[in-house]
């Protein structure tokens, strides 16, 4: 089944280093992909997402490419900062069975923490 | 703030109980999802209704059921707890089903004991 690998946390960094949070997936299909995140305390925030291969999702300094021939799609920023310390939940939609699903599978999370 | 609402936030009951969990999507939005989290398990994937039909249906135990009502907010059973049911449960919400974004509320905590 489809599945997705998050490279296992915690990141530790300090503000203003280079991040990168590798996601791997395995899918049937064209699944759109998507970088969430999850501050303490709160609900999951949709970061970013990429729809075919090659796009390229950003938001907020955040960036990700959908790459189909190492079925990648690895989070990175160039400098963080204190705030984006929280978990970081990569996900693909899975469009298995019905045309009208669209579930998520998501990775089992990479908590980054920025310290000044 | 994604427009998803989810109530009550917190939920504390005892084994053997029935709870229900509530989720109002955001305007426009036909389909919902239902997610649990849990530090075992992770995200997992319970259920999907989409404007009120059940679509797709994940790991959600036979103790667990859930509808879409016809102004599309959505409530999640829970009966016969058990302790490991505690968890937080989202909801989340999308134009449509297939590969659209979904919004996500802010949970509600279960604790059993």
């Amino acid at each position: 089944g489809n599945s997705v690998t998050q490279m296992e946390g915690p990141v530790t960094l300090s503000e203003e280093a280079f991040l990168t949070i590798n996601c791997t997936y395995t899918a049937t299909g064209y699944p759109s992909l998507f970088w969430y995140v999850q501050y303490p305390g709160e609900g999951l925030q949709l970061l970013l997402k990429a729809t075919k291969a090659d796009d390229k999702g950003s938001n907020k300094g955040f960036e990700a490419t959908y790459r189909k021939e190492t079925t990648s799609f690895h989070l990175e920023k160039g400098s963080v900062q204190v705030s984006d310390s929280a978990v970081y939940f990569c996900a693909l939609s899975d469009l298995a069975g019905s045309s009208n699903t669209g579930k998520l599978i998501f990775g089992q999370g990479t908590t980054l923490q920025v310290k000044p | 703030d994604s427009g998803v609402t989810q109530t009550p936030k917190h939920l504390i009951t005892a084994t053997g109980q029935r709870v229900t969990l509530r989720c109002s999507p955001r305007s426009g939005d036909l389909s919902v999802y239902w997610y649990q989290q849990s530090l075992d398990q992770g995200l997992q994937f319970l259920i999907q209704y989409y404007n009120g039909e059940e679509r797709a249906k994940g790991n959600i135990l036979e103790r667990f059921s859930a509808q879409q009502f016809p102004d599309l907010h959505s409530e999640l059973n829970l009966s016969s707890l058990e302790l490991g049911d505690s968890a937080l449960y989202f909801c989340a919400s999308s134009v449509a089903g297939g590969p659209y974004e979904q919004y996500f509320g802010p949970g509600t905590r279960l604790t059993v004991t």
